[in-house]
C-alpha cells in the first residue's frame, strides 16, 4: 500500500451505533488530519495530530472522538451521530505541521451515511 | 464567514480552450495559496501553489495568478483536456502562523470533448 488509505470506503450507520473510521499513511509523515466534506460546503478541518499529539480541535462535537496511536495511524470513533453528520470524511497527512501548508496528501475518504 | 470563496460552483469548457477558475479571500494575513484537484471517489491531490511574494507560478499547463490588492487568485489551465474534469479546491494559509489550510467550496470543471 502506498500513500494514504482509508477504511471503510462507505459506511451506513444508525444513530445509536458505534463505529470507527481508520486512516493509515505510508509516507513517513508526522502530522495527520481529519476533514469533513459536506455537500456544497468547504472542507472543514476537524482534528490535527502532530507526532501523535492532538494540536488542533476545531470545536468538533464530542460524538466524534479521534485517536492517534502512532504516527502512521489515525482513527475517528463515532458514537450517537446525527443525520446531519452524513458527509465524506477525509484523512490527510503532511511531513510535519510546520510545513503543513506545503502539501497535504489526502486519502480517498469514507462516505458516511447516518440514518 | 467564509474566508476563502469560490463563487462559481461549476464551469464547462471546450477541449483545447482555456479554463479559468477563480478564488477570492478575505483574510489579508493569508500568504500561501494552493490548488487541489479532486476526482470522484478519490481524495484531493495537490496541484500547484503560490506564495504571496509572487504574482504568478507556472507548472506545465497550469498557471496560478495572485492579485494581492484584490485578494484574488485564479488557476488557468491551457489547453484544457477531458482528463482535467474534476472539482478544484482553492486553499489558503498564514504560513508563518502555522495555521491549518482554509478551503473554498470547490468548482466543478467539465471539459467537453
Amino acid at each position: 500500500e502506498t500513500g494514504v488509505t482509508q477504511t471503510p470506503r462507505h459506511l451506513v450507520m444508525g444513530m445509536t451505533n458505534k463505529k470507527s473510521l481508520k486512516c493509515e499513511q505510508h509516507l513517513g509523515h508526522n502530522a495527520m488530519y481529519w476533514y469533513k466534506q459536506s455537500a456544497k460546503k468547504p472542507l472543514e478541518l476537524m482534528f490535527v495530530y502532530s507526532l501523535e499529539e492532538r494540536v488542533e480541535n476545531n470545536s468538533v462535537p464530542s460524538r466524534f472522538s479521534p485517536e492517534c496511536p502512532n504516527s502512521s495511524h489515525l482513527f475517528l470513533h463515532l458514537h450517537t451521530l446525527q443525520p446531519e453528520d452524513s458527509a465524506l470524511y477525509l484523512c490527510a497527512s503532511s511531513q510535519d505541521q510546520v510545513r503543513a501548508v506545503n502539501e497535504q496528501f489526502f486519502g480517498p475518504g469514507t462516505r458516511l451515511t447516518v440514518l | 464567514d467564509q474566508q476563502v470563496k469560490q463563487n462559481s460552483p461549476s464551469l464547462s469548457v471546450q477541449e483545447g480552450r482555456i479554463s479559468i477558475l477563480n478564488c477570492d479571500y478575505t483574510n489579508s494575513m493569508f500568504d500561501y495559496f494552493l490548488w487541489y484537484k479532486k476526482y470522484p471517489a478519490e481524495g484531493p491531490t495537490f496541484l500547484i501553489s503560490i506564495s504571496s511574494i509572487k504574482d504568478k507560478n507556472e507548472d506545465g499547463r497550469f498557471t496560478v495568478f495572485l492579485n494581492k490588492s484584490a485578494k484574488h487568485l485564479s488557476l488557468h489551465i491551457v489547453p484544457s483536456q477531458p482528463g482535467d474534469s474534476a472539482v478544484y479546491f482553492c486553499a489558503a494559509s498564514v504560513r508563518s502562523g502555522n495555521t491549518p489550510l482554509v478551503f473554498g467550496k470547490g468548482t466543478r470543471l467539465s471539459v467537453i470533448a
